[in-house]
């Protein structure tokens, strides 16, 4: 079964301090992930996939097929990216989610 | 601009109630999905459709059904609304090829007492 693991349910940082959400999955076939993310009062949307090899808003994510890892990171953290970051895993088939517990990014000033 | 739209922000219902759920997308995507999120568990699947009358059991179908009669609206039911189903819950939809991006509604916010 695929399971996406999120250790950290909470991550606090100071402006402009090095950013990396964790993200571990466990899958048989050959991942695609995505990371979706939830601005306060706002839906959640998609911030960057896998597949499309993509920085936004300064963030990156490297898959790590030996440590089934896909962090996101991001090296000087801004307060407007405080939020509730999940990270995603489509099954095999490709229309299916399955999302991890989410960690919530507190960026301090 | 994609517009998923949910009937409800929040909902509150007693124990019991048939609970009705209704999500509306215009921009023609096949796929539909009803997610309830709770903190600390993230998202979890209850149901979703890849076209109209289909439907797909997700990761958590106890206790609710769906229904897609149009293509654009898809309906999540409790017929008996118990206290643990008290969650927001989620709609998305997404174009029918695979690895897709999902658009996501605001979410309604159901109490049950």
């Amino acid at each position: 079964a695929q399971r996406v693991t999120q250790p950290e349910k909470l991550l606090s940082v100071f402006k402009g301090a090095p950013v990396e959400l964790k993200c571990n999955y466990s899958y048989s076939g050959s991942p695609e992930l995505f990371w979706y993310v939830q601005y306060s009062r706002q839906r959640l949307q998609l911030l960057l996939r896998h597949i499309s090899r993509e920085s936004i808003k300064g963030f990156t994510a490297d898959l790590n097929k030996g440590e089934t890892s896909f962090h996101l990171k991001k090296p000087f953290a801004q307060e407007e990216d405080s939020a509730m970051y999940y990270c995603a895993l489509f099954n095999n088939a490709g229309n299916m989610l399955t999302f991890g517990g989410g960690t919530r990014l507190m960026v301090k000033p | 601009d994609v517009k998923v739209t949910q009937s409800s922000r929040y909902l509150v219902k007693r124990t019991g109630e048939k609970v009705f759920l209704e999500c509306v997308q215009d921009m023609d995507h096949e796929n539909m999905f009803w997610y309830r999120q709770d903190p600390g568990l993230g998202l979890r699947l209850i149901y979703f459709s890849y076209d109209v009358k289909m439907k797909e059991k997700g990761d958590i179908p106890e206790g609710y059904s769906v229904s897609r009669e149009k293509k654009e609206r898809f309906s999540l039911i409790l017929e008996s609304a118990s206290t643990n189903q008290t969650s927001m819950y989620l709609c998305a939809s997404s174009p029918l090829a695979p690895y897709n991006e999902q658009f996501f509604g605001p979410g309604t916010r159901l109490t049950v007492l």
